[in-house]
């Protein structure tokens, strides 16, 4: 089973802040990594596939990155709106997995 | 627009039984792979199961296999979760969701999930 181990846990944040998170896979994935938002007592929502292919109706300051086995999820200008835990995602082979949720308040 | 609406949560006893369905539209339901992921109180994203489209065939974590069955109309446009031998360790909110495509298997569509409880 391949294991995603984010970084932080939990980020406070001041809006207009630049957030990084980190996705570290414990094996060779490719670029078969996606980043979910999850806001409270909502359902998870795709936010970027295949590691930096943005979606639609996603915000431009939401991108992504690959280097190896890390991953990185960046929010530009972070907006009060952008409250939420975000989840990365493994595809390149069953069990399907998570990352543990990193979780971005606003301050 | 796509929909995916879970429902067949509650509460029940460990030991006891349960199955959750999860109607859709929006899509060609048949060609699609769909997935359960559940999410414990206040825990992170957990795959359960999927069944693949396109008479695919059907994948278990190892948490669940054996115990919970994963099956699918496509006459229905829905998908179907028969969790047995319940444990407390599978409370949790069951989400459905919509792979992009065989070859693109990540998670386009989810719906709003029903929360299952395993408790005496």
């Amino acid at each position: 089973e391949i294991v995603l181990t984010q970084s932080p846990d939990f980020q406070s944040v001041t809006p207009k802040e630049k957030v990084t998170i980190t996705c570290r896979a414990s094996q060779s994935i490719g670029s078969n990594l996606h980043w979910y938002q999850q806001k409270p007592d909502q359902s998870p929502k795709l936010l970027i596939k295949y590691a930096s292919q943005s979606i639609s109706g996603v915000p431009s300051r939401f991108s992504g990155s690959r280097s190896g086995t890390d991953f990185t999820l960046t929010i530009n200008s972070l907006e009060a709106e952008d409250a939420a835990t975000y989840y990365c995602h493994q595809s390149s082979s069953l069990p399907w997995t998570f990352g543990q949720g990193t979780k971005v308040e606003i301050k | 627009e796509v929909k995916l609406l879970e429902s067949g949560g509650g509460l029940v006893p460990p030991g006891g039984s349960l199955r959750l369905t999860c109607a859709a539209s929006g899509f060609m339901f048949s060609n699609y792979g769909l997935s359960w992921v559940r999410q414990a109180p206040g825990k992170g994203l957990e795959w359960v199961s999927t069944f693949a489209g396109h008479g695919g065939s059907a994948h278990y974590a190892d948490s669940v296999r054996g115990r919970f069955t994963i099956s699918r109309d496509n006459s229905k446009n829905t998908l179907y979760l028969q969790m047995d031998n319940l444990r407390a360790e599978d409370t949790a909110i069951y989400f459905c969701a919509k792979e992009r495509a065989a070859a693109d298997p990540y998670f386009d569509y989810w719906g709003q999930g029903t929360l299952v409880t395993v408790s005496s």
